[in-house]
């Protein structure tokens, strides 16, 4: 079976702080895809990043990265210098390679950012 | 990314009536799309695959007769709310995947229902 779970239900921070959410997955395949998504109020879901399990190396594209950790099945995402554009509401999925229409996403963690 | 467009954003119908949301990709072709739910300040819960010329396969718990699926071609998914009532009130989103079989899903905007 799998599981993601977001324990961080709201977060709020100010502009420019850095602030990390995270992700801890449960799942028995060997080979699964991890995503993040951010829906913005406008209820749109963006895609952001897919990880496979195979690929351990961190991630950084612009102001984000991401830390996966297989060890601890974890993968935390980082909003370095918050703005108050990254206010949304931000899903964690996973997926097995084997069934990929069955996506398992997280409660989600809403971030709002303070001017 | 590819685009994936949703019709309409929002919805207002009364109870017992259908009311029929639309999903088209348009810049590729999908033979799968796929519908999810989401309830206020919940996560996203797949209700059914929609499949391209064949049946709809729907979730645990779902019920295939109110929500009526019909993927008639490569590019347009619709899903029907029959006999709508106060508790189907939700955000419904679907995604749809430029590659079958890829991980890579692509969402739509999304319909707000309320039944009143």
């Amino acid at each position: 079976a799998q599981k993601v779970t977001q324990a961080q239900t709201e977060i709020s921070v100010v502009e420019k702080e850095d602030v990390t959410l995270d992700c801890v997955y449960e799942t028995r395949d060997t080979t699964y895809y991890l995503f993040w998504y951010k829906q913005p109020p406008s209820g749109e879901l963006v895609f952001l990043i897919r990880r496979n399990s195979f690929d351990e190396q961190n991630e950084i594209s612009g102001r984000y990265s991401w830390n996966f950790q297989k060890s601890t099945s974890s993968f935390n995402f980082t909003i370095t210098a918050s703005q108050v554009v990254d206010s949304a509401v931000y899903f964690c999925a996973l997926t097995p390679s084997d069934n990929n229409n069955d996506m398992r996403f997280g409660a989600g963690t809403r971030l709002t950012v303070k001017p | 990314g590819a685009v994936v467009s949703q019709h309409p954003s929002r919805v207002i119908c009364k109870s017992g009536t259908s009311v029929k949301i639309e999903c088209r990709s348009l810049d590729f072709q999908a033979t799968t799309m796929f519908w999810y739910r989401q309830f206020p300040k919940q996560s996203l819960m797949l209700m059914a695959t929609s499949n391209e010329g064949s049946k709809a396969t729907y979730e645990q718990g779902v019920e295939k007769d109110k929500f009526l699926i019909n993927h008639a071609s490569l590019t347009l998914s619709t899903l029907t709310v029959t006999s709508a009532h106060p508790e189907d009130s939700s955000f419904y989103i679907c995604s749809a995947r430029v590659v079958p079989g890829d991980t890579e899903a692509f969402f739509g905007q999304g319909t707000r229902l309320t039944v009143v």
